[in-house]
């Protein structure tokens, strides 16, 4: 069975800082791999999603890899800002379109 | 209405109790989902619908019953719940349940469960 691992599981940093989030998975049989937000409370919002033929994915500040051989993926922020304070959720998407999620890193970025 | 939706947003209920969650995409979707979220847990799937197959799961407790009317509706009847059962229930839907390009799962905002 699929299961992934998330490091850490708490992170505090002061603004402006880079900081990467990683994500580690049993199977390598992966199709996809998706890096959701999810504020307290809330529902998950997407933020990148790696096709297993890519290697990253970029949108503005984040930048995401995956190296499927060795089952790890990274999320990386650069300059953080208190906004990105959140829980960050990696999942692994196999053939079947499910989702595994890990169980996430809370981050808090410090003004 | 845009996305995902879900009502409600906060349920209390009693063991005993009998209570729907519900929910709505508005994006033309075929596919859609329920998770459950624990504290400390992963996200779990509980069921899917989609046009090309229902998925049974068969680990998930009989007090938890889905309906899906139509592509555009989801619901979770719950019946009989135990405290351990208190969680976020998430929503979600895709266009299809293909894991080709196109497909994301979009997550509505979640009904935060309270078993008594």
């Amino acid at each position: 069975k699929q299961e992934v691992t998330q490091i850490p599981a708490a992170l505090s940093v002061p603004e402006g800082e880079n900081l990467v989030l990683n994500c580690s998975f049993t199977d390598s049989a992966i199709y996809n791999l998706q890096w959701f937000r999810q504020d307290p409370g809330k529902g998950l919002t997407s933020l990148l999603l790696i096709q297993s033929s890519q290697r990253e994915q970029t949108s503005g500040r984040l930048n995401a890899s995956l190296d499927k051989s060795s089952g790890r993926s990274t999320l990386y922020i650069a300059a953080s800002q208190p906004g990105d304070s959140a829980t960050y959720l990696c999942a692994v998407i196999d053939g079947a379109n499910n989702l595994f999620f890990g169980t996430g890193t809370r981050l808090t970025v410090i003004p | 209405e845009t996305g995902v939706t879900q009502t409600p947003r906060h349920l209390v209920m009693g063991m005993t109790n009998k209570k729907s969650l519900k929910c709505e995409q508005h994006l033309g979707h075929n596919a859609m989902y329920w998770y459950k979220q624990s504290a400390k847990k992963p996200l779990e799937l509980m069921f899917v619908y989609s046009l090309e197959e229902r998925v049974e799961n068969n680990s998930v407790p009989s007090r938890f019953s889905p309906e899906c009317p139509n592509s555009s509706h989801l619901f979770l009847h719950l019946h009989t719940l135990q405290p351990e059962d208190s969680a976020l229930y998430l929503c979600a839907s895709s266009r299809r349940k293909s894991v080709l390009a196109g497909n994301e799962q979009f997550f509505g905002p979640g009904t935060r469960l309270t078993v008594l």
